[in-house]
């Protein structure tokens, strides 16, 4: 098992509705990404923080935005909820480059 | 056109087989290769990763990068039923301004029968 552990495991939201996820690193690691994974397909990078900066962003709206504290954990916010956003929300971290990143078990939001 | 294209299976094989994954790429900027392991409902976990071209063995497991054709592949030898899982080959290139996050394929499922 990896020291990536992001909370909570499981949530199920209304459409419209606002949701913080939670993740916090392994010991040693400076960057956190967040990925969105949605069933039968490969993560999708939504944004990484490097030393509490958002340094990179993917294909995603605004409405997708994120924190990273001194001890480098990490929230994901996601407002305006819509049913597309049902996904596997994985937290990974890494050293300052994103290689052979370690992943969290996931956050499985349900947008009803 | 994808920038990643992995086959999502499923690939039977009978215990013992060696089992071969591959990656094809458009982007000729990614410079590391990671190959990733992921059970259902949990997040991925990292088997190994690459630099360029070249091979790197781990145990039963062997990375190839052939950066002239954008062609990755995972070899795994003397596969075990707890090998069953999908296999997720992801990149990184490094553009010179923000961080790009990993591009991941869509992940094979692999079954190995007992």
């Amino acid at each position: 098992e990896t020291g990536v552990t992001q909370s909570p495991t499981h949530l199920i939201k209304t459409r419209g509705q606002q949701v913080t996820l939670r993740c916090s690193s392994q010991s040693g690691h400076n960057t956190v990404s967040w990925y969105q994974q949605a069933l039968g397909q490969g993560p999708q990078f939504i944004f990484q923080y490097y030393r509490e900066e958002e340094n990179g962003r993917g294909n995603f709206p605004p409405r997708f935005s994120g924190l990273q504290f001194p001890n480098y954990s990490s929230e994901l916010n996601v407002n305006a909820l819509e049913l597309d956003d049902s996904a596997l929300y994985l937290c990974a971290s890494s050293l300052s480059t994103g290689v052979g990143a370690f992943f969290g078990q996931g956050t499985r939001l349900t947008v009803v | 056109q994808k920038e990643v294209e992995q086959d999502p299976g499923p690939l039977s094989v009978p215990e013992g087989a060696i089992v071969s994954l591959n990656c094809t790429y458009s982007n000729s900027a990614f410079q590391y290769f990671m190959w990733y392991r992921q059970y259902s409902r949990k997040g991925p976990e990292l088997l190994m990763y690459t630099y360029s071209s070249g091979n790197k063995e781990d145990g039963r497991f062997t990375a190839q990068v052939d950066k002239s054709s954008k062609y990755i592949s995972l070899f795994i030898r003397d596969s075990q039923p707890s090998d069953s899982a999908t296999y997720l080959c992801a990149m990184i290139g490094y553009s010179g301004g923000g961080a790009d996050g990993l591009t991941f394929g869509k992940g094979t499922h692999l079954i190995i029968q007992p």
